[in-house]
């Protein structure tokens, strides 16, 4: 069964520093990769889809990589702004069972300005 | 940029009540999703449905939970009746037609209906 961990729970950085959100997935066996961004009583954002054939995707200050050998996705915030709070969830999409979205637990990241 | 419509915003219900949620898909998505989110977790899928038909309902719990699409496009969500472990954030999202295409298209998510039951 796969399963998706986010470590840290909770992260508070600086305004302006770059930082790193780190996602892992217990099997490699994934059509692809999705970021979203929950803001508090809100539904998901889309940010970022890597499919399994790709190593990175980039979006303005976002930058997702994915290693499907280590079982593992970094989500990398360059010059982080206050606008930028928020929680950040990866889901991967398995290629075996049900072959339904499952989703980490979540990071949610505070920005001080 | 399109968006997928859910109301109501928020519903606060007494246990034993029924309830509704609501969902308008993405012009043009064929796949629709309902998911439950608790607070402080990730979503977990509860209906997943292609056109009109359910493709995956296994953790939809069936003696209370329904979901219906019948032509393919919006989709409502109900429980009846409702228990106060069903508070929570219920979201709907969609994704590109096809089932195929689907495994392999991103998801876009509606804002959700918060559901407090008392």
């Amino acid at each position: 069964k796969q399963e998706v961990t986010q470590i840290p729970a909770a992260l508070s950085v600086p305004e302006g520093e770059n930082l790193v959100l780190n996602c892992s997935f217990t099997d490699s066996a994934i059509y692809n990769l999705q970021w979203f961004r929950q803001d508090p009583g809100k539904g998901l954002t889309s940010l970022l889809l890597i499919q399994s054939s790709q190593r990175e995707q980039t979006s303005g200050r976002l930058n997702a990589s994915l290693d499907k050998s280590s079982g593992r996705s970094t989500l990398y915030i360059a010059a982080s702004q206050p606008g930028d709070s928020a929680t950040y969830l990866c889901a991967v999409r398995p290629r075996t069972g049900a072959q339904k979205l499952v989703f980490g637990q979540g990071t949610r990241l505070t920005i001080n300005p | 940029e399109a968006e997928v419509a859910q109301s109501p915003r928020y519903k606060i219900t007494e246990k034993s009540q029924a309830v509704a949620f609501w969902c308008d898909p993405i012009s043009g998505h064929a796949t629709l999703y309902w998911y439950r989110q608790i607070l402080g977790q990730g979503p977990e899928l509860l209906v997943q449905f292609q056109d009109e038909s359910v493709v995956d309902d296994s953790q939809l719990p069936k003696d209370r939970f329904s979901a219906e699409r019948l032509k393919g496009v919006d989709s409502t969500l109900k429980i009846q009746p409702a228990e106060l472990g069903d508070s929570a954030m219920y979201l709907c999202a969609s994704s590109l037609s096809g089932a195929a295409d689907a495994l392999g298209s991103p998801l876009h998510f509606g804002n959700g209906t918060r559901l407090t039951v008392t």
